[in-house]
């Protein structure tokens, strides 16, 4: 069974960076895509990102080219996104999902961004 | 890369059936479509993913038996049959439209499907 557990809630002020945090158990993580996806209070699922560990290059939806970036670290089977220059229409809970035969999904982090 | 169409709402008396749609934009009939259970304030969890000839692989963890999908044409469908309460929640569709070590997803916009 396949968990994903997500850093803590973050509060940021507009213009900073933030880096959350998705660590993968009980599953292969290098084979699978990671995708990172947020979603706006009352909006739905929007897709930011994603990389295939073996592959290591990220693609990113062209609406983040620039602002956001996508690592993993297959040592400790944890994906990162660093989403940067955030502004209060980042304020949303961002999620991490591992998806191949099938999909499982993090818990979610919610970010804040507010001066 | 396709877009995926869905009606923002849908309802459905409890112990009822309801047919949720997703349509994909002209062009990408061939295209795997993954839905989404998400319950209010929980995180998205899979239900099944669906193409033209049905179910492909397995439900997901905890889904029941009265969770269907269908496949044809440019629509994939989500049938729940003996709707019980649990079952109100948003249901997102996505599929994958990368190639290659490129993964890239899209999503429709969801529908809000109401238990009356």
């Amino acid at each position: 069974q396949v968990q994903l557990v997500q850093s803590g809630a973050e509060v940021k002020k507009p213009g900073s960076s933030v880096k959350v945090s998705c660590k993968a158990s009980g599953g292969t993580f290098s084979s699978y895509a990671i995708s990172w996806v947020r979603q706006a209070p009352g909006q739905g699922l929007e897709w930011m990102g994603g990389i295939i560990p073996i592959f290591g290059t990220a693609n990113y939806a062209q609406k983040f080219q620039g602002r956001v970036t996508i690592t993993t670290d297959e040592s400790t089977s944890t994906a990162y996104m660093e989403l940067s220059s955030l502004r209060s229409e980042d304020t949303a809970v961002y999620y991490c999902a591992q998806t191949g035969d099938s999909a499982y999904w993090g818990q979610g982090t919610l970010v804040t961004v507010s001066s | 890369q396709p877009v995926l169409t869905q009606p923002p709402s849908a309802s459905a008396s409890l112990g009822a059936s309801v047919t949720l749609t997703c349509t994909l934009s002209s062009g990408y009939s061939n295209y795997k479509v993954d839905w989404y259970q998400q319950r209010p304030g929980k995180g998205p969890r899979f239900v099944m993913r669906v193409g033209t000839g049905g179910i492909v692989g397995s439900k997901g963890d905890g889904i029941p038996d009265r969770f269907s999908v269908l496949g044809s044409g440019l629509n994939r469908y989500l049938t729940i049959k003996n709707i019980q309460e649990e079952d109100e929640s948003d249901y997102h569709c996505g599929a994958d439209h990368g190639s290659g070590s490129n993964f890239a997803w899209v999503f429709g916009g969801g529908t809000k499907l109401t238990v009356l």
